[in-house]
C-alpha cells in the first residue's frame, strides 16, 4: 500500500475561492509530515511540517494543515487562494527509521480568475 | 539559500551510455539524497546517503549506483542509461541543526535517454 496518499491529482478553483487538498498517510510511516510546493520549473520549497505539539501548523502565506491521528490524515487548508498558489503540492513523511522522507504523488492546484 | 547545487541542469544522452550527475552542497549536512520525478508518480528516492561511504537504497534503485567519498559530493551514476530513466532528478540534503528535518532541494537535472 503507497504509504503517503494524495486523493486528489488535481485540484481547479477559482481565485478567492478556499481550498482543501487531502493528503493521508499509512502506519508505515512515521508522523513527521511535510507540505512541499512546487513551482513551475522550480525545486520544492517547505511549504509547512508537523513534528510534535500543535496538531495545527502554518505557513506564513495562508495555508495551514491539521495533523489527524485517528484519520491518518494531514490536509492542507487556505481559505483564499490567489492565482499565484497555482503548483505542485506533495505531502510527505519520513519513514519509520526517520532516515529518508516519502512522498505523496503530488496534486496541481490551479488557480483561475 | 540552502547551498545546494547540481549539475549538469540538462542532458541529452543516448541508451546504454554512462551518465554521472553530481550533487554539491556547501553546508556540511550528513543526509544527502537523491529523488527523481515523473508525471504521476511524485517524487521517488532513488538512493540516500548518512555519511562518507555511507549509503542506502531506496524504492527506484535498481540502474542506478551511488557514491559520496567527501562529505559535499553526491554522484549519482546510471551505468548504462535506458530511456525509462528519463526523468528530472533532484537532489537534496536534510538540515543538521535548527530545522531538523527538513529537506532543501537542488533546482533538478533534466535527463533524457534517446
Amino acid at each position: 500500500a503507497q504509504s503517503v496518499t494524495q486523493l486528489d491529482s488535481q485540484v481547479p478553483v477559482f481565485e478567492e475561492a478556499p481550498v482543501e487538498l487531502r493528503c493521508n498517510y499509512s502506519s508505515s510511516v512515521s508522523v513527521y509530515l511535510f507540505w512541499y510546493v512546487q513551482y513551475p520549473n522550480q525545486g520544492l520549497q517547505l511549504l509547512l511540517k508537523y513534528l510534535s505539539g500543535s496538531t495545527l501548523v502554518e505557513s506564513i502565506n495562508g495555508f495551514e494543515a491539521e495533523f489527524n491521528k485517528s484519520q491518518t490524515s494531514f490536509h492542507l487548508r487556505k481559505p483564499s487562494v490567489h492565482i499565484s498558489d497555482t503548483a505542485e503540492y506533495f505531502c510527505a513523511a519520513y519513514n519509520q527509521a526517520g532516515t529518508a522522507l516519502i512522498f505523496g504523488k503530488g496534486t496541481t492546484l490551479s488557480v483561475s480568475s | 539559500d540552502a547551498g545546494i547545487t547540481q549539475s549538469p541542469r540538462h542532458k541529452v544522452t543516448e541508451t546504454g551510455t554512462p551518465v554521472t550527475l553530481r550533487c554539491h552542497q556547501t553546508e556540511n549536512h550528513r543526509y544527502m539524497y537523491w529523488y527523481r520525478q515523473d508525471p504521476g508518480h511524485g517524487l521517488r528516492l532513488i538512493h540516500y546517503s548518512y555519511g562518507v561511504k555511507d549509503t542506502d537504497k531506496g524504492e527506484v534503485s535498481d540502474g542506478y549506483s551511488v557514491s559520496r567519498s567527501k562529505t559535499e559530493d553526491f554522484l549519482l551514476t546510471l551505468e548504462s542509461a535506458t530511456s525509462s530513466q528519463t526523468s528530472v532528478y533532484f537532489c537534496a540534503i536534510r538540515a543538521d541543526r535548527g530545522r531538523a528535518g527538513e529537506l532543501f532541494f537542488g533546482e533538478g537535472s533534466r535527463l533524457t535517454v534517446l
